[in-house]
């Protein structure tokens, strides 16, 4: 069964910053989606970024990009120039490609913190 | 605007009362999800649906049920088995039966009285 890995409960960072969120995640699969999603104090998932295991270039969104390991099985995502808008829980998913499943499973979270 | 509506968004349930968790979306997605949210813990999928009349059970099924008798809908209810239900509730779909993005709905957060 794939399992997702996220080390850090929470991270702090200064608004102007950068941070970088941990992740790693294990399966047999050799095709496969990761993904980052955001939840605010709203509690509405937001999607970050998304990451096809195909691909070997890293996604990029604005100032969120991620670190694609596929070889290590990890996933981090760097957030540059850190707002006060981007505290919130961050919440690391893998989903299986063809979606014979039809689920992703998520990691436990990371809760981040930004410092005016 | 398109979206996925869930309602209400707070919901209290009495021991022994089964409760129905409202779920609509206008996006035309063919499939759809549930996943309940416990306080430091990840999403935990509870039933999924791929198709109109068809679904199928998640990691944590037991003390739960669905419906999926039209595409734009997929109510959970929350029965007297479920002996935990205090959680948020999420509910999800995507354009077909794939991984490649989840919409979410604003969620229900249930409490026990």
């Amino acid at each position: 069964a794939q399992t997702v890995t996220q080390s850090q409960p929470e991270m702090s960072v200064q608004e102007a910053e950068t941070v970088t969120l941990s992740c790693t995640y294990d399966t047999s699969e050799s095709d496969y989606y990761l993904f980052w999603y955001k939840q605010p104090p709203s509690r509405q998932m937001i999607l970050v970024i998304r990451q096809e295991a195909y691909k070997q270039q890293n996604a990029t969104e604005n100032r969120f990009s991620v670190n694609f390991q596929k070889a290590a099985k990890s996933f981090s995502l760097k957030i540059s120039d850190s707002q006060l808008g981007d505290a919130a829980m961050y919440f690391c998913a893998y989903g299986n490609y063809g979606g014979s499943q039809g689920n992703l499973i998520f990691g436990k979270g990371t809760k981040l913190s930004v410092k005016p | 605007d398109g979206g996925i509506t869930q309602s209400p968004k707070y919901l209290f349930r009495k021991e022994g009362q089964n409760v129905t968790l409202s779920c609509e979306q206008n996006l035309n997605h063919d499939a759809m999800y549930w996943y309940r949210q416990d306080p430091g813990q990840g999403l935990r999928l509870i039933y999924y649906s791929q198709i109109v009349n068809d679904f199928q059970k998640g990691d944590i099924a037991e003390g739960y049920s669905v419906s999926r008798e039209k595409k734009e809908s997929f109510p959970l209810t929350v029965t007297s088995a479920q002996k935990n239900p205090t959680a948020f509730y999420l509910c999800a779909s995507t354009p077909t039966a794939t991984n490649e993005k989840l919409f979410f709905g604003s969620g229900t957060q249930l409490s026990v009285l």
